[in-house]
């Protein structure tokens, strides 16, 4: 089966450093994703880590432990923009690849 | 640019009508999605199609149905709408072997 958990909402200051983790239960795990979706509008691809370790993209790394089922995006530098939800998704299943999602994490950066 | 168009980004049904949502992608793109999104669900799905005239049911199948009669096209089917399908919908598609999807716009369903 699958099960992905992550914050429902965290609060930052514009500047600062939040991380965001998500942990995930996916049997035939193939891929973490991560997308960010600003309200009213669709989600837009951010990061796909497949191997363990660290993918920095600018001011958004991500990080994925297959091992510990566990994954983390990391958002520096904060600014206004970057307050939407954040969503997490697992690449794989038994019964073929599909994406399932988390439900989600709204950051809201504060001036 | 992956261009995915629905054709509502705001509908309101009564219960019991039928009701089609499409979806049209332009990158030639052989899957397609659709999903509901809730607050505190996240994105779920509902069904999917790696080809024309194929589809498989995603996790949350029932009350829906789907038809992909070309390529770049994608329809979700309410049969008879309810309540409890007021949702935001959300279209998106993928090369096929690609696990990346680029998502429509979505279209906010409120069914009375």
């Amino acid at each position: 089966g699958q099960n992905i958990d992550q914050p429902t909402e965290m609060t930052a200051t514009e500047g600062a450093i939040v991380q965001i983790n998500c942990t995930y239960q996916t049997s035939g795990f193939n891929g973490l994703f991560w997308y960010q979706q600003h309200a009213g509008e669709a989600p837009t691809f951010l990061s796909y880590n497949v191997l363990d370790g660290l993918e920095e993209k600018g001011r958004f790394s991500s990080f994925l432990s297959r091992s510990k089922g566990y994954s983390y995006l990391l958002l520096k530098e904060l600014q206004m923009k970057d307050s939407a939800s954040y969503l997490c998704a697992s690449w794989g299943g038994a019964a073929g690849n599909k994406l399932t999602f988390g439900g989600g994490t709204r950051v809201l950066v504060k001036p | 640019d992956v261009k995915v168009t629905q054709s509502s980004r705001y509908l309101v049904k009564r219960t019991g009508e039928k009701v089609f949502l499409e979806c049209v992608q332009d990158m030639d793109h052989e899957n397609m999605f659709w999903y509901r999104q809730d607050p505190g669900l996240g994105l779920r799905l509902i069904y999917f199609s790696y080809d024309v005239k194929m589809k498989e049911k995603g996790d949350i199948p029932e009350g829906y149905s789907v038809s992909r009669e070309k390529k770049e096209r994608f329809s979700l089917i309410l049969e008879s709408a309810s309540t409890n399908q007021t949702s935001m919908y959300l279209c998106a598609s993928s090369r096929a072997g690609g696990n990346e999807q680029f998502f429509g716009p979505g279209t906010r369903l409120t069914v009375l």
